[in-house]
């Protein structure tokens, strides 16, 4: 089992529309969860933390289940700007490597 | 432009020959990461510093390579003897130091690496 799963997708929506991404993890001791987001041939930009109350920044909700070892990422009122590559990443120890997924591709048409 | 810097933003090399990266962080971020991308996969983790100690290297980063952040600022990522399997985005990214939270990392532009 890899450490970090995402469904690589890729997930085509129209403008306007809501989308939810999941990852689950293997480590149960991790402690920190990330949400990054990738343009093609960029770096990695980090999109939001992902804290154990859930947290939300605008239209997106992130949200952690720990007992069930995985993170979402839900995206609201989907914009054509919104089409990436998503990234979730765990890390075991706050402050070390993040172990990335491989990332979750999507298409946002007009 | 506060943010992370890599140079050079784009090398091509022929295989066997040695290749160096630099990064340079956010200024006052003590922790620096070097990673690895290649076509389809996630970044993948090489090795990390906090200032100037190297605390981790991941079974990944082989004899030929070697990275260094001798005075705490910037790093260099050193590849010896390429090889064609070596081509990849290489990636560096910074944390600041905190007494809480989640250490979120902040990545620089990469390096694109093409081993002929």
């Amino acid at each position: 089992r890899k450490e970090v799963e995402q469904d690589p997708g890729p997930f085509n929506v129209p403008e306007g529309a809501t989308v939810a991404f999941n990852c689950t993890y293997s480590n149960s001791a991790s402690q920190s969860f990330f949400w990054y987001r990738q343009d093609c041939r960029k770096e990695p930009k980090l999109l939001m933390s992902v804290y154990s109350s859930g947290n939300e920044d605008g239209r997106f909700t992130a949200q952690l289940n720990r007992a069930s070892q995985y993170i979402s990422l839900l995206i609201r009122d989907s914009k054509l700007s919104d089409s990436a590559t998503y990234l979730c990443a765990v890390t075991p120890q706050a402050g070390t490597a993040l172990i990335f997924g491989k990332g979750t591709t999507l298409s946002v048409s007009s | 432009d506060t943010g992370v810097s890599q140079d050079p933003r784009h090398k091509i090399t022929k295989r066997g020959q040695n290749v160096t990266f630099r990064c340079d962080p956010i200024s006052e971020h003590n922790r620096l990461y070097w990673y690895r991308q290649t076509l389809g996969q996630g970044p993948e983790f090489l090795t990390y510093f906090q200032n100037e100690a190297q605390l981790e290297k991941s079974r990944l980063l082989s004899d030929r390579f070697s990275a260094e952040r001798p005075k705490g600022s910037f790093s260099t990522l050193e590849i010896q003897r390429t090889e064609q399997g070596d081509s990849a985005m290489y990636l560096c990214a910074s944390s600041p130091k905190k007494t809480s939270g989640g250490f979120e990392q902040f990545f620089g532009p990469g390096t694109r690496l093409t081993v002929l």
